[in-house]
This record gives structure tokens, C-alpha cells and sequence, in this order.
């Protein structure tokens, strides 16, 4: 299968820091890339699609200015948490498509960590 | 709208046991996909197997197979002769037409014991 990263695997950042986020496809053009946000022992819940060279397209209740998605290009897509609090702290987690493809292929997540 | 309802927070199987984990789906469109991925400790999203909602067999993969029911809207995961590496949690997700997004059911965690 396609393989997708995700770098850093682990973030301990300041209150009131940004922090950001890199998702990659290593051996696909993503046309698509997916944000979710995962918490302690809850499913994922779905905060952006972004496609790229276009605007993402935030889930509601998601704040598009607190956390900035960039897709520039057909392999690499970050996520900008800006201004982070401890409530931010959770488990982000990218996914990307191909074109025409049918599977989304997760990256290993992020574990991110406000003090 | 759609939804995904897995009602088993949590399942216990003796290795080498088959254990079904449940998964219903809700959705008013006739062209959908439903996915099943593994998630360990670890974190990272594994996938495990998709059924088409065209599709006339039920998916298998190796130990994994989908028991599609589309009258009763149900798609459940049977895993056969269970593994202690089997231990993660389970989701159960479904795409509309399109290909947009993925919709996740709350995940069932499933613990095999020796």
C-alpha cells in the first residue's frame, strides 16, 4: 500500500505557541489530504479536506484561523495550530488520497501535547 | 446524513477463536463503501478490509472477511482464529458517493487473551 508520514510523531509545545504539523505522501501525487483529530479513546473526527492548491474545506465547529491548512503541493500538506491551549492537546492524524483512488491511506499521527 | 453505529465498546476472544465485531450503517445514497481499519496502541490507522455497496460477494482478506447484509444495512467484521496481535481497537467507516469523506463508527476495542 501507499505510504504516508507524518512528522513530528510527537510535539510537547507552550501555551500560547504554534506548532505545525507535516503530512506526506511518499510514493503518491495526494490530490486530497485529510485531517483528524483523534482524543483519548473516542473515534476520529474529521476537522478538514484540503485539495490541492486550493482552500481547505473545514467540518463545522472547526476553527479555520486556530488551525491552518496548507496543501501545496501534490505530496505534502501541513497543519498549523496556532496559538495553541491544553484543550488543543490530542491526537492529529492525516490521511491522503490519490486521484481517482478509492482508499484514503493514514499517516502514524501526531501526538500533541499543550503545557 | 451519515452514520456509523458499532455498539460493542469492548470484546474479549481466546486466541484462535473467530470473533464478529458489529457495525450498522445509515445512509439515503445507493453508491457507498464501507471500510474496516485497525487501530493498535501505536496509533497508526491500519487498514483492514472494504465492501462495495455493489459488491455481490462479501470482501475477504487473508483472516478478515465482511459480513455485508445491505437489507439489514449491517457490515461486520469477522475475524478468524484471533491472534494475540489482534489486540487495537476497530473502526468501522463509511464513504459516500464520490469518494468524499470517511464517516467512523466509535470503535470496538477487542482484547485477545491466551
Amino acid at each position: 500500500g501507499a505510504v504516508v508520514s507524518q512528522h513530528p510523531s510527537r510535539v510537547i509545545c507552550k501555551s500560547g505557541t504554534s506548532v505545525k504539523i507535516e503530512c506526506r505522501s511518499l510514493d503518491f501525487q495526494a490530490t486530497t489530504m485529510f485531517w483528524y483529530r483523534q482524543f483519548p479513546k473516542q473515534s476520529l473526527m474529521l476537522m478538514a479536506t484540503s485539495n490541492e492548491g486550493s482552500k481547505a474545506t473545514y467540518e463545522q465547529g472547526v476553527e479555520k484561523d486556530k488551525f491552518l491548512i496548507n496543501h501545496a503541493s501534490l505530496t505534502l500538506s501541513t497543519l498549523t495550530v496556532t496559538s495553541a491551549h491544553p484543550e488543543d492537546s490530542s491526537f492529529y492524524i492525516c490521511s491522503a488520497r490519490g486521484g481517482g483512488g478509492r482508499e484514503q491511506y493514514f499517516g502514524p499521527g501526531t501526538r500533541l501535547t499543550v503545557t | 446524513a451519515q452514520k456509523i453505529t458499532q455498539t460493542q465498546p469492548g470484546m474479549f476472544v481466546q486466541e484462535k477463536e473467530a470473533v464478529t465485531l458489529d457495525c450498522t450503517y445509515d445512509t439515503s445514497d445507493q453508491s457507498y463503501g464501507l471500510f474496516w481499519y485497525k487501530q493498535p496502541s501505536s496509533g497508526e490507522m491500519i487498514f483492514l478490509i472494504y465492501q462495495g455497496s455493489y459488491d455481490e460477494q462479501n470482501a475477504t482478506e487473508g483472516r478478515y472477511s465482511l459480513n455485508f447484509q445491505k437489507a439489514r444495512k449491517s457490515a461486520n467484521l469477522v475475524i478468524s482464529a484471533s491472534q494475540l496481535g489482534d489486540s487495537a481497537m476497530y473502526f468501522c467507516a463509511l464513504r459516500n458517493s464520490g469518494y468524499s469523506t470517511l464517516t467512523f463508527g466509535k470503535g470496538t476495542m477487542l482484547l485477545v487473551s491466551p
